[in-house]
């Protein structure tokens, strides 16, 4: 079975500073990787992926996240965080070889102080 | 591109009555859509994959009875809450997976819509 963990609920970050957001997974089969932000009342934004290639993946909004296969790793990182990065952040994951479905981590709030 | 709206955002109605939230892929189609619900400061968690054409596909714990899903066209899906009650107010999600893409590529989320069942 595919699991997502996120340990931290909560990240605060002065903005300007650099933020990482952790995310490990769990799959049996070859990961693919995502992650979402979601503002107040909203649905998810996509942010960035990972399916193959480059360990480094670059998405919106200046984020990027690093594939680390041996830690199982998919920390989401930005170089200088913003307040209007304030949001709720889930990795997910879907097993490359088995169904379609996601399976999402229990979310991230970050808090970006000006 | 790839925008998923959802109708209405927020839904507030009487106990026992019965709710249609609408879900549609407004720049491609999809073959494929899928229906989450989120409780507060929680994750996400699926209901049920929506497949245009067939009968929806629902997860462990979820009754589709009290959950309807038609997919009848490649740009909407609907999920009826049916005799709705208390405990089924939430924050209902749907998403999107583009007509021929991989299984691997991305889902595009709806806005969500907010039930709150009194």
């Amino acid at each position: 079975a595919q699991s997502v963990a996120q340990p931290e609920d909560q990240v605060n970050v002065a903005e300007g500073n650099p933020l990482t957001v952790k995310c490990t997974y769990s799959v049996s089969g070859n990961p693919y990787l995502f992650w979402y932000v979601q503002y107040p009342n909203r649905g998810l934004q996509f942010l960035l992926k990972y399916i193959t290639g480059d360990n480094l993946v670059k998405g919106s909004y200046g984020f990027e996240a690093e594939f680390n296969k041996s830690q199982t790793s998919f920390h989401l990182k930005k170089p200088s965080a913003l307040v209007s990065d304030s949001a709720l952040y889930f990795c997910a994951v879907r097993d490359g070889g088995y169904g379609q479905n996601f399976v999402f981590g229990p979310g991230t709030r970050l808090s970006v102080l000006p | 591109g790839a925008v998923v709206s959802q109708h209405p955002s927020w839904v507030i109605c009487k106990s026992g009555t019965s709710v249609k939230i609408e879900c549609r892929s407004l720049d491609f189609q999809a073959t494929t859509m899928f229906w989450y619900r989120q409780f507060p400061k929680q994750s996400l968690m699926l209901m049920a994959t929506s497949n245009e054409g067939s009968k929806a596909t629902y997860e462990q714990g979820v009754e589709k009875d009290k959950f309807l899903i038609n997919h009848a066209s490649l740009t909407l899906s609907t999920l009826t809450v049916t005799s709705a009650h208390p405990e089924d107010s939430s924050f209902y999600i749907c998403s999107a997976r583009p007509t021929g893409e991989r299984l691997q590529e991305t889902q595009y989320f709806g806005p969500g819509t907010r039930l709150l069942v009194l």
